[in-house]
């Protein structure tokens, strides 16, 4: 059971550049996050899944769009990648339903350089 | 969701307990109170959680006050291990649709 991967785990881009960060989940969950960190603050929530077929718009969405694959992937794609978004990116993915804790369970974190 | 408040850091020696504090007093009644931590370049890890009453699992306990405006994380023979940034989150349980709100949290440090 690996829980939630990542990939790549690190990254540089150029200005203007594109590129996708991949996620996975082998916990059968539902609901699927993308956060990202910048140094000394807090994780914002940049997009979420509810359930498979639906994204919703986080905190601090723009520049980035989102694909849920299907209950186990979400993506994470920048279009056009600008020095502001150099930050580590984390997914998570949370069961909705059932015995036990629903919590947020996260991965390994994507860390991204842009130039 | 209510906003919480941590003191920034707390230092603690390895062996001894540590208490970590947690104010909410605008917590509504249908709000949980949940610990993450973040070990040094890693993911957030769940720690524990609970609504009124207190908890306790194989990582740690959580005291919450009666009135539920404040709540403590216990950690009851820290190791060097744990150190970490501690988040103390409140949220309500909406299914898929939460947005986990996560402050600066509090960085513990256990010395040798």
């Amino acid at each position: 059971n690996a829980g939630v991967t990542q990939t790549p785990k690190f990254q540089v881009l150029k200005t203007g550049q594109s590129m996708t960060l991949q996620c996975a989940q082998d916990m059968n969950h539902n609901s699927m996050y993308w956060y990202r960190q910048d140094p000394g603050m807090g994780l914002r929530l940049i997009y979420y899944s509810a359930s498979e077929g639906t994204t919703d718009k986080g905190e601090v969405p723009n520049g980035y769009n989102v694909s849920r694959l299907n209950k186990r992937e979400f993506s994470l794609r920048l279009e056009s990648a600008a020095p502001s978004q150099t930050s580590v990116y984390f997914c998570a993915s949370k069961r909705t339903s059932g015995v036990g804790v629903l919590a947020q369970y996260f991965g390994p974190g994507t860390r991204l350089l842009v130039l | 969701d209510a906003k919480t408040t941590q003191p920034p850091s707390m230092d603690c020696a390895e062996g001894r307990a540590a208490n970590l504090p947690c104010n909410h007093s605008t917590i509504s009644g249908n709000e949980y109170v949940y610990w993450y931590r973040q070990i040094h370049s890693q993911g957030p890890q769940y720690i524990i959680h609970g609504l009124k009453n207190n908890e306790t699992n194989e990582m740690a306990s959580l005291i919450i006050t009666e009135d539920r405006k404040s709540s403590t994380l216990i950690l009851p023979h820290a190791t060097l291990r744990d150190t970490a940034v501690y988040y103390c989150i409140v949220r309500v349980d909406q299914g898929g649709s939460e947005k986990l709100v996560f402050g600066k949290g509090m960085k513990l440090t256990v010395n040798p």
